[in-house]
Order: C-alpha cells, then sequence, then structure tokens
C-alpha cells in the first residue's frame, strides 16, 4: 500500500527556518509529482508548493515564494520543505500528497508547524 | 488566481435525504475539478476527480456534476460517516496555481 508519513513540525519563533520531511513507502511515488498542502488551525485547504518527477520544476503559491523551498530525493524516496523566514500565518497543519495529473490522490497524516514567539 | 466558492458553508439535510453541494470558479476550469473530504482530525480523502469521476474505493453514492464554472457533488443518501466537510479544488490552471474552495459542511438535520 502506498503511504506517506510528514515529520519535521515544530514550534519556532517567527523569523525561524524548519525543514519538513514526508517518507514515502512503496515504489510509485518516484513517478509522481508531488505537493504540500497546508491547513490552517479551524481553516481550509490551501496548496502550498509542487515538484515535478525529477525535482527540475517547482511551483509555489505567492505568499511563500522567496520564502519556501520544495525538494525531493529520489533515491530515498522522500520530499522535503525548507520553510525561512517564518510568519505566524504560516502556522497550520503541512500535508505531503502525491500529485496524480495535478489532484492529490494520496495524503499523508501530516506534521504540525507552529510560528509563535 | 482562479477563486472557487462553495455553497452553502453549512448543509444540513436528514439521513438518507439527498445531499447537493456547489462550487463555483471564477473563471473556465473546463472538467479539471476534484472533491475531497475530510473527516475532523484526519487529512483529505480524494473522493472525484475530472469533475464526475469516482476514486478508488468511493461509494457509488457519490457523484460529481459539472464542467466550466459550475459543479455539483451529489450524495444520493447520506449515512452518518458522511456527515463532514467536503472541498473542492481547481487543477485547471497553468503553471500549477492549484486552489480549493472553503469547504462545506455536511451536518444532520
Amino acid at each position: 500500500e502506498e503511504q506517506l508519513a510528514e515529520s519535521g513540525g515544530d514550534l519556532v519563533q517567527p523569523g525561524g527556518s524548519l525543514r519538513l520531511s514526508c517518507d514515502a513507502s512503496g515504489n510509485t511515488f518516484r513517478s509522481y509529482w508531488m505537493a504540500w498542502v497546508r491547513q490552517a488551525p479551524e481553516k481550509g485547504l490551501e496548496w502550498v508548493a509542487t515538484i515535478n518527477v525529477d525535482g527540475s520544476e517547482k511551483f509555489y503559491v505567492g505568499s511563500v515564494k522567496g520564502r519556501f523551498t520544495i525538494s525531493r530525493d529520489r533515491a530515498k524516496n522522500s520530499l522535503y520543505l525548507q520553510m525561512d523566514s517564518l510568519r505566524a500565518e504560516d502556522t497550520a497543519m503541512y500535508y505531503c500528497a502525491r500529485e496524480n495529473r495535478a489532484h492529490f490522490d494520496i495524503w499523508g497524516q501530516g506534521t504540525v508547524v507552529t510560528v509563535s514567539s | 488566481e482562479i477563486v472557487m466558492t462553495q455553497s452553502p458553508a453549512t448543509l444540513s439535510v436528514s439521513p438518507g435525504e439527498r445531499a447537493t453541494l456547489s462550487c463555483r470558479a471564477s473563471q473556465n476550469v473546463d472538467t479539471r475539478l476534484a472533491w475531497y473530504q475530510q473527516k475532523r482530525g484526519q487529512p483529505p480523502r480524494l473522493l472525484i476527480y475530472d469533475a464526475s469521476t469516482r476514486a478508488t474505493g468511493i461509494p457509488a453514492r457519490f457523484s460529481g456534476s459539472g464542467s466550466g464554472t459550475e459543479f455539483t457533488l451529489t450524495i444520493s443518501s447520506p449515512q452518518s460517516e458522511d456527515f463532514v466537510v467536503y472541498y473542492c479544488q481547481q487543477y485547471k490552471h497553468w503553471p500549477p496555481m492549484y486552489t480549493f474552495g472553503q469547504g462545506t459542511k455536511l451536518e444532520i438535520k
């Protein structure tokens, strides 16, 4: 069964940095685009970033451009999100998700990021 | 940015009564639309993609329709576990700029 497991969420001060990881089990993730989607407390879903199969193309929502970097290690079957210059409004549950023709068909359980002093 | 608007914010129906959820796009997205279900404390689950195709393992009581800017998710006879939150998402925009609706909560009348 294909599964995703996020880690790395934590409490961090405004202006700080954090790196999220997403480990994939199963052999098919290497062949798919991958994404990060977040959900602020009691709010809706927001797409954050997407990366293509070989990591050569990356796309971001405007509010994180220049602050967040998505990357992947195909050999390790892992996805990452480097988050710098964190703001209070980045506080959310962060999910990694497999993109299947641009919709998200497999999701991890999420990891919580809290930005607060 | 393509803005997705879901209505109503909360829909109250009796168990077994048909539930119809709406999603409107601010511009044409053809049929590049998905629906997700989210139970409290869980990640979203894909229900429908390409506006009307059920994802693997999704019961037949869930159906999607629409194209262009108007879309509908219908639950023909909601079961107790269906009274949760639903989101639509467009994936028409290129380069990728995926956007979700704000969600509709389905509650028991």
